[in-house]
């Protein structure tokens, strides 16, 4: 398996509802991230997780919070988020290190 | 800490044509530089990397990238574009020093028909 998996697809909600994003893997990586992308723009950076700990917050605020259950999962809980939250969210995946990424197709939130 | 510059917001190019997308980076060891791929509403597939070695690298679809320390560069090249390249790319550079790749802000490649 060389994929990434992320769940939902898309995703709607409001700004008083609280969901969860989900990513998956099984190459055994051991580094998972967690990106945000506006329209146009590249990837940027939220967390990133190393041996199923926060190892990188940049600074992302704390309506999103991370949770590595375990090696192969990386969940990110949303609660309260405003409608500039609106973004293509991405899961990646490596070995430590960073030798590469595999990504996830993203999860499209739209908040309104 | 590390930076990657994309100089050409568009490319467009002829069906066939070759292509060259630029990528300079700022870091002061060897970077862990990486090209990716992305079609609209897309993830990102990952196109080659360079950690150490040989500079030419040749990646998946046809490409290939060359790293060039004096000019502190990673182009892309591929001799004979294809329509379905339509496609954003962005040059990422790493470092062994976390697990953090930053991005450049993209190129995005039109082909004519």
């Amino acid at each position: 398996d060389t994929e990434v998996t992320q769940t939902p697809k898309h995703l709607v909600m409001g700004m008083t509802n609280k969901k969860s994003l989900k990513c998956e893997q099984h190459m055994g990586h051991r580094a998972m991230y967690w990106y945000k992308q506006k329209a146009k723009k590249p990837p940027e950076l939220m967390f990133v997780y190393s041996y199923e700990k926060l190892s990188i917050n940049e600074s992302v605020p704390s309506r999103f919070s991370p949770e590595c259950p375990n090696s192969s999962l990386l969940n990110l809980h949303l609660h309260a988020l405003q409608p500039e939250d609106s973004a293509l969210y991405l899961c990646a995946s490596s070995q430590i290190g960073g030798f590469g990424y595999t990504f996830g197709s993203g999860t499209r939130l739209t908040v309104v | 800490a590390q930076s990657v510059t994309q100089p050409d917001i568009h490319i467009t190019v002829s069906e066939g044509a070759s292509l060259e997308l630029r990528c300079n980076y700022s870091y002061g060891a060897t970077p862990y530089l990486f090209w990716y791929v992305q079609s609209p509403g897309q993830g990102l597939q990952l196109l080659l990397k360079y950690f150490s070695g040989d500079t030419l690298v040749q990646g998946i679809k046809g490409f290939e990238a060359e790293f060039k320390r004096s000019q502190s560069s990673f182009n892309l090249r591929k001799p004979s574009v294809h329509w379905s390249d339509a496609a954003e790319y962005f040059c990422a550079v790493g470092t062994n020093r976390d697990d953090k790749i930053i991005f450049g802000k993209g190129t995005r490649l039109h082909i004519l028909p």
